[in-house]
């Protein structure tokens, strides 16, 4: 069975920085493609970034390109989603999400992020 | 970028009776890369249909979608009451980079 952890959400304030982690389980965790898809307050689902099984490609949202990055860690089935330069409208629900034939197969219960002055 | 516009926002049924939820694209989407997906308060979304016709491991069959091109549809053949939630269609473009865009979602609410 799939299991996606999501960890490190918390509160900062604008300008600061975050780490998310998500641990993988129960499939073969460099053979798949792995995203992050938010959800702010009472809004709906955004795709966030992407990032290759390999490890070699990825991609962003326009607007948070150049102040996140994605990351994976093949010997610790972990991704991560490191968040600098954070913003009021970064404050959302991230959900870690595999990825398949370019729709989202399983989802992780999520970590929230609050960005406040 | 292709948006997709969901309709209606809100829907209101009963159980029993067969609920009928679209998708609407600015641009021709492929089959293939047309998803669903439901999502009830305080949970994570659930992939329901993807390929927009293929329903997903666990979906049950009163779940059907269709549709091409721009036009999808999320049909629930006779409606449960675990089946009041959110629903999102979702797309996938894999032009010089990729994109994955949601609707705006359909909330499907007990009359």
């Amino acid at each position: 069975e799939v299991q996606l952890w999501e960890s490190g959400g918390d509160f900062t304030h604008p300008g600061g920085s975050l780490r998310l982690s998500c641990e993988a389980s129960g499939f073969r965790f460099t053979d798949y493609t792995m995203s992050w898809v938010r959800q702010a307050p009472g809004t709906g689902l955004e795709w966030v970034s992407v990032i290759s099984g390999s490890g070699t490609t990825t991609y962003y949202l326009a607007s948070v390109k150049g102040r996140f990055t994605i990351s994976r860690d093949s010997q610790k089935n972990t991704l991560y989603l490191q968040m600098n330069s954070l913003r009021a409208e970064d404050t959302a629900i991230y959900y870690c999400v595999t990825v398949l034939n370019g729709y989202f197969e399983s989802w992780g219960q999520g970590t929230l992020v609050t960005v406040s002055s | 970028d292709i948006v997709l516009t969901q309709s209606p926002g809100t829907l209101s049924l009963s159980p029993g009776e067969r609920a009928t939820l679209s998708c609407r694209a600015s641009q021709s989407v492929s089959t293939n890369y047309l998803a669903w997906y439901q999502q009830k308060p305080g949970q994570a979304p659930r992939l329901l249909i993807h390929g927009a016709s293929s329903r997903a491991t666990g979906t049950p069959d009163r779940f059907s979608g269709s549709g091409s091109g721009t036009d999808f549809t999320l049909t629930i053949s006779r409606l449960e009451p675990e089946d009041f939630a959110v629903y999102y269609c979702q797309q996938f473009g894999n032009g010089n980079s990729p994109r994955y865009g949601f609707g705006q979602g359909t909330k499907l609410e007990i009359k």
